[in-house]
């Protein structure tokens, strides 16, 4: 079965610390992940996906295929990162539905 | 600039009528989507459509239904609209990686 799971519902950190949001999936194959965010009062978005391996507003995400993670890493937050982030996932077949995550707000304080 | 849109943003319905919830996207993407978000339990999936007239049930089909004549357009039917549908309905489109959402509409079943 296909599934997504953030651990955390909440995280806060200070301005200036390190952000981890945890990600971890199961699928039969080899999914093609990413991370989406939603800044308040505007339309989810993508904020980076594994296949093009680059870093977004600071924050890069690894596929671990061991341990089958995608995390959310950043090594300095800033309030602007203040958002609520959702890991998802989708097959590799065009017609592909993709899978989310519960999400995990992130909370920056200053 | 793709664009994805949710004809309501805001909707109050009663318990027991029939709901439409109309979403167009002017991309010519294949892939059209519609999720609920709910706090703490992220975006489920409830139907996605890989064609015109083609669709395959989500996580959470039951008591909804979907029609989709035309490429551009995605529609959502609440059979029966019960209180427990009252949500955040979110619509999307992708050619087949990143998705891409409307606004949203917040559904209130009274």
């Amino acid at each position: 079965a296909q599934r997504v799971t953030q651990p955390e519902k909440l995280l806060s950190v200070f301005k200036g610390a390190p952000v981890e949001l945890k990600c971890n999936y199961s699928y039969s194959g080899s999914p093609e992940l990413f991370w989406y965010v939603q800044y308040s009062r505007q339309r989810l978005q993508l904020l980076l996906r594994h296949i093009s391996r680059e870093s977004i507003k600071g924050f890069t995400a690894d596929l671990n295929k061991g341990e089958t993670s995608f995390h959310l890493k950043k090594p300095f937050a800033q309030e602007e990162d203040s958002a609520m982030y959702y890991c998802a996932l989708r097959g590799y077949s065009s017609a592909s539905k993709i899978i989310f995550g519960s999400g995990t707000r992130l909370s920056i304080r200053p | 600039d793709v664009k994805v849109t949710q004809s309501s943003r805001y909707l109050v319905k009663r318990t027991g009528e029939k709901v439409f919830l109309e979403c167009v996207q002017d991309m010519d993407h294949e892939n059209m989507f519609w999720y609920r978000q709910d706090p703490g339990l992220g975006l489920r999936l409830i139907y996605f459509s890989y064609d015109v007239k083609m669709k395959e049930k989500g996580d959470i089909p039951e008591g909804y239904s979907v029609s989709r004549e035309k490429k551009e357009r995605f529609s959502l039917i609440l059979e029966s609209a019960s209180t427990n549908q009252t949500s955040m309905y979110l619509c999307a489109s992708s050619r087949g990686t990143e998705a891409f959402f409307g606004q949203g509409t917040r559904l209130t079943v009274v």
